[in-house]
């Protein structure tokens, strides 16, 4: 079993579709984060999750809103999305929020495509 | 604040020949150093990582990188390159600001492969 896995790896939505895309990691980690990677623009940092509570939002419009039930889980919900959303959405995971040397761990992805 | 900057956006090289792909960061103390690779629609993963151990840090597939004090780089070689090598790779710096640390990603190198 890999360390992090999101579902779906792919996902096509209309403007006016409600999905969710979610995240699950089995590494006993305490920090998740959604990041979101579009073509020729840098990977942008969404959301960051500790033992189960936001400590970042940066500046991500309101039609996507995280949910982590639990250290285990991190959902995005996605509802009225623009087709300049489409992209490579991110999860990742760490063992604990910040520290100097800590890694990321990285899902796979969840591809989505608005039209 | 912390900082990576990646030379080169694309890197070609031939099969069997040397791989250079080059970061240099900024950083007002020692930081703590990354290199992530990610092949097309996958996730990243974690090739190598420095903190502030031994300077030469070998990583998974062959893969090493020097960090260089002076002159503030962490490039990323290996010795003769396979066609599987192809991918996108991120330098990564961890960030501190008031005991708060993130993850600042490079824009990436795209690194061709030709036979």
């Amino acid at each position: 079993e890999t360390g992090v896995t999101q579902t779906p790896r792919h996902l096509v939505m209309g403007m006016t579709n409600k999905k969710s895309l979610k995240c699950e990691q089995h590494l006993g980690h305490n920090a998740m984060y959604w990041y979101k990677q579009s073509a020729k623009k840098p990977l942008e940092l969404m959301f960051v999750y500790s033992l189960e509570e936001r400590v970042e939002n940066n500046s991500v419009p309101s039609r996507f809103s995280p949910e982590c039930p639990n250290s285990s889980h991190l959902f995005l919900h996605l509802h009225t999305l623009q087709p300049e959303d489409s992209a490579l959405y991110l999860c990742a995971s760490s063992q604990d929020l910040g520290g100097a040397t800590g890694e990321l761990f990285f899902g796979e992805g969840s591809r989505l495509t608005v039209l | 604040a912390q900082s990576v900057t990646q030379l080169d956006s694309h890197v070609s090289v031939s099969e069997g020949t040397p791989v250079l792909l080059r970061c240099n960061y900024s950083s007002s103390y020692s930081p703590s150093l990354f290199w992530y690779v990610q092949h097309p629609n996958k996730g990243l993963q974690l090739l190598l990582k420095y903190t502030s151990a031994a300077t030469l840090v070998k990583g998974i597939n062959g893969f090493e990188a020097e960090f260089k004090k002076s002159e503030t780089s962490f490039h990323l070689t290996k010795p003769s390159a396979h066609m599987s090598d192809a991918a996108e790779y991120f330098c990564v710096v961890i960030s501190s600001t008031s005991g708060t640390y993130k993850y600042i990603f490079g824009t990436g190198t795209r690194l061709k492969v030709l036979a």
